[in-house]
């Protein structure tokens, strides 16, 4: 069974540019998380979408978004792009309903300069 | 303000030996915990889980231990082994509310001596 995967890997944009990350869920989850890992702010959640319908929100600027498509592929923007967010950038995933178990993926590094 | 905390940035052990990882929550409403493993620029990978309605759960060489009284839990590895060295976290969630959101601690890097 494939895990979550995303892409791109690794990418370098510059400043005020915007960027898409993309995710693939494990086959029949639903559930599809959005994590920005920074040395100084650890691990924190971004979003989180279900059937295609964001369920919560991270406390992050309105210029992060996402949306998941009806395959539970999930894609995060960010417009104009700050050099504070270059992070790495984690997906995840988890099957029906609170409680199960939350896989993530191999992340996408970000660079902004 | 931290929710999930953990107090050591990092721990060595002798191969071997047990290493004890900890971790405080100030949520009494999160029911659900996991830990997770990581290396540097890759993702998380999990290693075991517990619910509130239990105090322990055992994996293999993993074991996971809740006090919620005291709000603690902590992650035992025996025996430690080099291969074990990484990043652990320890992470949060609602089991009853509709939501995947999970809130992370901060990290104890363990190191595993040969």
């Amino acid at each position: 069974k494939a895990g979550v995967t995303q892409t791109p890997r690794y990418l370098i944009k510059t400043r005020g540019q915007q960027v898409t990350l993309s995710c693939s869920p494990i086959s029949g989850h639903r559930s599809v998380s959005w994590y920005q890992q920074t040395p100084g702010q650890g691990l924190q959640f971004l979003f989180e979408y279900f059937s295609e319908t964001q369920r919560n929100k991270g406390n992050f600027p309105g210029r992060f978004s996402g949306r998941q498509f009806s395959n539970s592929r999930s894609e995060m923007n960010v417009s104009t792009l700050e050099l504070g967010d270059s992070a790495l950038y984690l997906c995840a995933s988890s099957g029906q309903g609170s409680g199960n178990t939350i896989y993530f993926g191999e992340g996408s590094w970000l660079t902004v300069v | 303000d931290q929710q999930v905390k953990q107090n050591s940035p990092s721990l060595s052990v002798q191969e071997g030996r047990i290493s004890i990882l900890n971790c405080d929550y100030t949520n009494s409403m999160f029911d659900y915990f996991l830990w997770y493993k990581k290396y540097p620029a890759e993702g998380p990978t999990f290693l075991i889980s517990i619910s509130s309605i239990k105090d322990k759960n055992e994996d293999g060489r993993f074991t996971v231990f809740l006090n919620k009284s005291a709000k603690h839990l902590s992650l035992h590895i025996v025996p430690s082994q080099p291969g074990d060295s990484a990043v652990y976290f320890c992470a949060a969630s609602l089991w009853g509310g509709a939501t995947n959101k999970l809130i992370f601690g901060t990290g104890t890097l363990l190191a595993v001596q040969p």
